[in-house]
């Protein structure tokens, strides 16, 4: 079935340091990607997401490109702030059927001043 | 409206009681979703509703869960016989129209003593 693997954590970064959380995915199809994010204590918002290949998702400053040949979806900022600390998940969907999202384990991000 | 609501936040409960979730989806969506996140991990998908009718259960929904979804509004997840092993964050999402961007709420966090 449909699986999705994020990077393990704890990601520690100081301040305006180069963030990349690894994701890579297996499916079939051509499924919808998406980065969640969770800040302690809230609950999952979505963070951006990409619905065919190559198409870049952002917001925020995050950024995630959908690379159907390397099955990957990697999420990037290029300076973080310590308000992004959270949890970040990587998740699919297939665009037929119950749109369930499958998730990776999560990848818990601490970024210090 | 102002998103996806689950009531209780928290709830704690002795083993072998039973207990029950409510979640009130936003309101123009048909879709409704359960799932449930155990710590370290990403959310597992347990049941999907569109509109009133429950089209998926997964298999980790044991026949202690039954979930309902009266006139296609709010929902309810309900455990019998709680164990210990039901101890876990049980996540709310809903969607509507094209879109399967899912939106969540803040979640019911059930600890089983």
């Amino acid at each position: 079935g449909d699986s999705v693997t994020q990077m393990e954590g704890p990601v520690t970064l100081s301040e305006e340091a180069f963030l990349t959380i690894n994701c890579t995915y297996t499916a079939t199809g051509y499924p919808s990607l998406f980065w969640y994010v969770q800040y302690p204590g809230e609950g999952l918002q979505l963070l951006l997401k990409a619905t065919k290949a190559d198409d870049k998702g952002s917001n925020k400053g995050f950024e995630a490109t959908y690379r159907k040949e390397t099955t990957s979806f990697h999420l990037e900022k290029g300076s973080v702030q310590v308000s992004d600390s959270a949890v970040y998940f990587c998740a699919l969907t297939q665009p037929e059927g119950n749109y369930q999202l499958i998730w990776g384990a999560g990848t818990k991000l601490i970024i210090k001043p | 409206d102002t998103g996806v609501s689950q009531d209780p936040r928290h709830k704690i409960t002795k083993r072998g009681q039973n207990v029950t979730f409510r979640c009130d989806p936003i309101s123009e969506h048909n879709r409704l979703y359960w799932y449930r996140q155990t710590l370290g991990q990403g959310p597992e998908f347990l049941t999907y509703f569109q509109n009133e009718a429950q089209l998926e259960k997964s298999r980790l929904l044991s026949d202690r869960f039954s979930a309902e979804r009266p006139k296609g509004s709010f929902s309810t997840l309900e455990i019998q016989r709680t164990e210990q092993g039901d101890s876990a964050m049980y996540l709310c999402a809903s969607s509507g129209g094209h879109n399967n961007e899912q939106f969540f709420g803040p979640g019911t966090r059930l600890t089983v003593l």
